[in-house]
């Protein structure tokens, strides 16, 4: 079975600064899915960034980029220029081709004025 | 227009009861799904139906069922809750023709079971 890692449970980053989370996979594939899910406060399931496999350009969505090695099951999130809204729980998600998000533990971020 | 609406957010009961979440996603996708996330935040899937046909089906004990009488429906039935049952339960749902673009979730539901 897939396992997805978050080794940092807890982040913390000054407002306007710079921050990664960190994430790694366990997978035999070699056609799959990254994502990385936001949770603020609200509870809901935010959709931040995503990355297929195949693709070797790294994603990016405004201030969120992503650093995908893939030999090294590796796919780091980064925020740039963070802000008091960016702080929530990240999770980073794997995917084969139809078959089950898989969630890592998620990482706390929190953004100090 | 919410894509995924579940319904209700919150349910507080008493141990022993019977309750149900329903899930309904105007998203035209063919593919809904329960998760389960636990009070450390952990995130796990129980059911996943495509086309009203249940296609996972985790380790879940037998007081839940999963009903999908439409594509577009899918409700969780939870027969004599437990305290342990106790957690935050998403809906969700996907495009099965397209992979890449994740799973659109709603709002959870938090379960207080007392």
């Amino acid at each position: 079975a897939q396992t997805v890692t978050q080794s940092q449970p807890e982040m913390s980053v000054q407002e306007a600064e710079t921050v990664t989370l960190s994430c790694t996979y366990d997978t035999s594939e070699s056609d799959y899915y990254l994502f990385w899910y936001k949770q603020p406060p609200s509870r809901q399931m935010i959709l931040v960034i995503r990355q297929e496999a195949y693709k070797q350009q790294n994603a990016t969505e405004n201030r969120f980029s992503v650093n995908f090695q893939k030999a090294a099951k590796s796919f780091s999130l980064k925020i740039s220029d963070s802000q008091l809204g960016d702080a929530a729980m990240y999770f980073c998600a794997y995917r084969n081709p139809y078959e089950k998000l898989t969630f890592g533990t998620g990482t706390r971020l929190t953004i100090i004025p | 227009d919410t894509a995924v609406s579940q319904t209700p957010k919150y349910l507080v009961t008493q141990m022993g009861n019977d309750k149900s979440i329903k899930c309904e996603q105007n998203l035209g996708h063919d593919t809904m799904y329960w998760y389960k996330q636990d009070s450390k935040k952990f995130l796990k899937i129980m059911f996943s139906y495509n086309n009203k046909e249940l296609i996972i089906n985790e380790t879940v004990p037998n007081r839940f069922s999963p009903k999908s009488p439409d594509k577009a429906h899918l409700n969780l039935h939870i027969n004599s809750l437990e305290l342990g049952d106790s957690a935050v339960y998403f809906c969700a749902s996907s495009q099965a023709a397209r992979q890449a673009y994740g799973y659109t979730f709603g709002s959870g539901t938090r379960l207080t079971v007392v």
